[in-house]
């Protein structure tokens, strides 16, 4: 069965620190990927997506994620966090073969150190 | 331009108890989406609905029904409720089905006692 997992529950990270997500999927074709962002109390908000061309990918709020066909991994960077990136991070991919439903991993919650 | 806004914000209610969430949309998107996020499992797909008319189950549709009442409009009615529907409720809504961006409301906190 298709699935997506973050390794990472939770992550701390101090302030100005770069910060790598990991986030791999179970799918034999290449899917369309996503992250998204939540902070707390609020909905969903995409942070960038994955559809095909260029690997690297730039996305809001200063993030990039980088697709590696071969490790079957889309996982996201960001070079040096700020407080405010404090949240929790979804990965998510569209199957072609499910009419594109997301499945989404368990989530990331990311920890800012002053 | 308010994006997708879900009513009520807040529920609590016994066991046995019905309700209706209301979720609308003002971005003039065709498909629509009930999700429930449960602590350490991520979102999981309730019902959707690729276009007005259409409304089709997701992962986990038992114990739900939902309505697209126009293309502003997809409800989610729990019928009988039970503690095991106690979760946080998201609709979104995407321009079209073929992998757009989904665009999340705030979410409904529904507790059952």
């Amino acid at each position: 069965a298709q699935s997506v997992t973050q390794p990472d529950i939770h992550i701390t990270v101090s302030e100005g620190a770069s910060l790598e997500l990991r986030c791999n999927y179970s799918y034999g074709a290449t899917p369309y990927l996503f992250w998204y962002v939540q902070s707390p109390g609020q909905g969903l908000q995409l942070l960038l997506k994955y559809f095909s061309g260029d690997t690297l990918v730039q996305g809001i709020k200063g993030f990039e994620a980088e697709f590696k066909r071969s490790q079957s991994s889309f996982n996201l960077r960001k070079p040096s966090v700020h407080w405010s990136d404090a949240a929790e991070y979804f990965c998510a991919v569209g199957l072609m073969d499910s009419n594109y439903q997301l499945i989404w991993g368990a989530g990331t919650k990311l920890i800012i150190k002053p | 331009n308010a994006g997708v806004t879900q009513t009520p914000k807040f529920q609590v209610l016994k066991t046995g108890q019905s309700m209706t969430l209301q979720c609308a949309q003002d971005m003039n998107h065709n498909s629509m989406y009930w999700y429930r996020q449960d602590p350490g499992m991520g979102l999981r797909l309730i019902y959707y609905s690729a276009s007005e008319g259409t409304t089709d189950k997701g992962e986990v549709p038992n114990g739900y029904n939902v309505s697209r009442l126009n293309k502003r409009e997809f409800s989610l009615r729990l019928e009988s409720a039970a503690p095991s529907q106690t979760s946080v409720y998201f609709c979104a809504s995407s321009l079209t089905q073929g992998g757009e961006t989904q665009y999340f409301g705030p979410g409904t906190r529904l507790l059952v006692l």
